[in-house]
């Protein structure tokens, strides 16, 4: 089955800049879309087709794309952005894949 | 305003079947699809299918095909997500999540419902 990879974790200090990295085979050919998630609450999305922000996100939250891999930035981080973060994307066939999830840690 | 709202907890016994609704409210229904998402402690979300309100054509993943049936009912305007044959790995989550047709993410979510398989 279609698998996307996140590194586990990532921890930065608080204004500085975090990257997650999400790596899939069909990244090339399908957008990937980002969730935020707290404890206790569904996922809110971040970032949509690779690099759009949805209205009500921070700017500081962006995405990338670059061959198999995209990457979700977070620049300035706060420590309200402390929460797990998961990309998803579609397989080949149309079905929705998330990726195994970043911890995003605020030190 | 976009709502879903979910039915509550569930506590199920292996082998039986649970039916999870999602009443959603502030759109017009059939122009979108519902998406059903769960999510085991700790694990990542799983999509398991989605069901185009208007024509009532649905999706599976294959992981639970055979198992999962969605419906709708759109002078109720809810969509229903009925898993059978449960197993205690099917203890997690489930949400409802409304999928934006221009932008594609799923952009309204459910608050969730807890099912919970255990003899």
């Amino acid at each position: 089955s279609y698998e996307l990879t996140q590194p586990p974790s990532v921890s930065v200090s608080p204004g500085q800049t975090a990257r997650i990295t999400c790596s899939g085979d069909t990244l090339p050919k399908q957008y990937a879309y980002w969730y935020q998630q707290k404890p206790g609450q569904a996922p809110v999305v971040v970032i949509y087709k690779d690099s759009e922000r949805p209205s009500g996100i921070p700017e500081r939250f962006s995405g990338s794309s670059s061959g198999t891999t995209v990457t979700l930035t977070i620049s300035g981080v706060q420590a309200e952005d402390e929460a797990d973060y998961y990309c998803q994307s579609p397989d080949s066939s149309g079905a929705w894949v998330f990726g195994g999830g970043t911890s995003l840690t605020v030190l | 305003q976009v709502q879903l709202v979910q039915s509550g907890a569930e506590v199920k016994k292996p082998g039986a079947s649970v039916k999870v609704s999602c009443k959603a409210s502030g759109y017009t229904f059939s122009n979108y699809g519902i998406h059903w998402v769960r999510q085991a402690p700790g694990q990542r979300p799983e999509w398991m299918g989605w069901i185009n309100a208007g024509n009532g054509n649905t999706k599976y993943s294959q992981k639970f095909q055979g198992r999962v049936t969605i419906t709708r009912d759109t002078s109720a305007t809810t969509a229903y997500m009925e898993l059978s044959s449960l197993r205690s790995e099917d203890t997690a989550v489930y949400y409802c999540a409304r999928r934006n047709d221009y932008s594609n993410h799923f952009d309204y979510w459910g608050q969730g419902t807890l099912v919970t398989v255990s003899s």
